[in-house]
């Protein structure tokens, strides 16, 4: 199984809606990122969470929000989606304070029509 | 300005050749460098770290840092087919985050 794994894989939905990313890992680490993929862009920090009572905006937060229900759990939401929210979605955990070394979900292809 | 700029490609290479990727860093807060590859369609996945200043060799891969100049590369060498991928470059700074440059996709040509 993998360590890292995010729901939906793809997902389609219109502009206005709600809609949630979720993210679980089995790696036991403590600090879990939600970035999002654009083409020419690279990745880039939606949010991060270094424990559950531990909730950090990233340089693009606007419009998103984050629950961390547990230390494996991540979850992240689009309250309005809007077209230009249309990117690949990826979690990341990273376990060890000094290493900065992150392990990434499949990712969440998502669509905003 | 972003802070991680990679240049940007793509790169072509023929197979068994050396492919050598750049990336040069702004916030010299920076401590820790790495390299992630990224198939199309899939997740980036870590291959390289580099902490100090020299150079780290894995494998077929090697990577330099140079922290007076702000730069940090790789090299990979006797490229292969399946090295062709989107190779991006982060930096790790005092705030416990990582800054990600845009990529650089390689080609390797059989």
């Amino acid at each position: 199984d993998a360590d890292v794994t995010q729901t939906p894989r793809n997902r389609i939905t219109k502009t206005g809606k709600r809609i949630m990313l979720e993210c679980s890992q089995t790696k036991g680490h403590d600090r879990m990122y939600w970035y999002r993929q654009d083409p020419g862009l690279g990745l880039r920090l939606i949010y991060y969470s270094f424990d559950v009572k531990d909730i950090n905006k990233g340089e693009i937060s606007d419009g998103y929000s984050v629950s961390r229900q547990a230390q494996a759990k991540f979850s992240l939401s689009l309250e309005s989606a809007i077209p230009n929210q249309t990117a690949l979605y990826f979690c990341a955990t990273e376990g060890h304070r000094l290493d900065y070394e992150q392990y990434f979900g499949p990712g969440t292809r998502l669509t905003v029509t | 300005q972003k802070e991680v700029e990679q240049n940007s490609g793509p790169l072509s290479v023929p197979e068994g050749a050396i492919a050598s990727l750049n990336c040069t860093y702004s916030d010299r807060g920076s401590q820790s460098f790495f390299w992630y590859r990224q198939y199309s369609g899939k997740s980036p996945e870590l291959i390289m770290s580099i902490y100090s200043n020299g150079d780290k060799e894995d494998g077929r891969f090697t990577a330099q840092l140079n922290k007076a100049s702000q730069y940090v590369s790789l090299l990979i060498r006797d490229s292969q087919p399946s090295d062709s991928a989107t190779y991006l470059c982060a930096g790790g700074s005092n705030d416990y985050k990582l800054s990600f440059g845009a990529g650089t996709t390689v080609t390797v040509r059989a």
